[in-house]
């Protein structure tokens, strides 16, 4: 399966302000996807972020609140914009392609606290 | 849009029991099945998948999973869990048809005492 590390692993944030959660991976994969998974919920998708061009979000997030960035084939930028208690969560990146097509591996997820 | 049912939220087994978690979905085409595990402070790993072939899929660590399309199920099973089987267990399924996300279902936690 793949290696993925997400950086930070955690964080507690004030409201009001930003954090950028990065995504790598050990070797070239087609898709890299990013889910919130909220405190006792399943995963949601928030978008799938595309290589090379605009990332494409799920119904109910968007760009301005979640933006992504995808500047090659093995890293992910989600950054979580303007922050609010209620995006206290755990942010995860997926990612499927290259060796291991047609299943997702997921990262060890970045558990946020907004205060 | 398709959905996932996972009907039991907290399961909780003595050690040697045997395990079945339901997992049914609401999709009419062909898909792709998924078992995820999360362990207690882990992130998710996969467990098994189903795509086609023998319905009956057999997985990491024992487990295994039948897909029965009549029913739109893909049940988890395990002869008999051990204490370390104590996770919580996502259900995911995607459709085939169209750019279609993988959905998940809200997990089942289980519990397994000595």
């Amino acid at each position: 399966s793949a290696v993925i590390s997400q950086k930070p692993s955690r964080d507690i944030c004030q409201r009001g302000t930003s954090l950028t959660i990065q995504c790598q991976v050990d070797s070239q994969v087609t898709m890299m996807f990013w889910y919130r998974q909220q405190p006792g919920q399943s995963l949601t998708l928030i978008a799938t972020a595309n290589q090379g061009s605009e990332a494409t979000y799920e119904s109910g997030f968007v760009i301005d609140k979640f933006p992504i960035s995808r500047p090659n084939l093995t890293f992910s930028t989600l950054t979580v914009s303007n922050m609010s208690p209620e995006d206290s969560s755990i942010y995860l990146c997926s990612v499927e392609g290259g060796s291991w097509a047609d299943t997702q591996y997921f990262g060890p997820g970045t558990r946020l606290t907004v205060l | 849009a398709q959905s996932v049912s996972q009907h039991n939220h907290h399961v909780i087994l003595s050690e040697a029991a045997s395990l079945e978690l339901g997992c049914n979905y609401s999709y009419g085409g062909t898909v792709n099945l998924f078992w995820y595990v999360q362990y207690p402070g882990q992130h998710l790993q996969l467990l098994l998948k189903y795509f086609s072939g023998d319905p009956l899929v057999k997985g990491i660590k024992g487990f295994e999973a039948e897909f029965i399309k009549s029913k739109f199920s893909f049940n988890l099973r395990k002869p008999s869990v051990q204490w370390s089987d104590t996770a919580e267990y996502f259900c995911a399924v995607m459709a085939l048809s169209g750019n279609t996300p993988l959905v998940f279902g809200k997990g089942t936690r289980l519990s397994v005492i000595a």
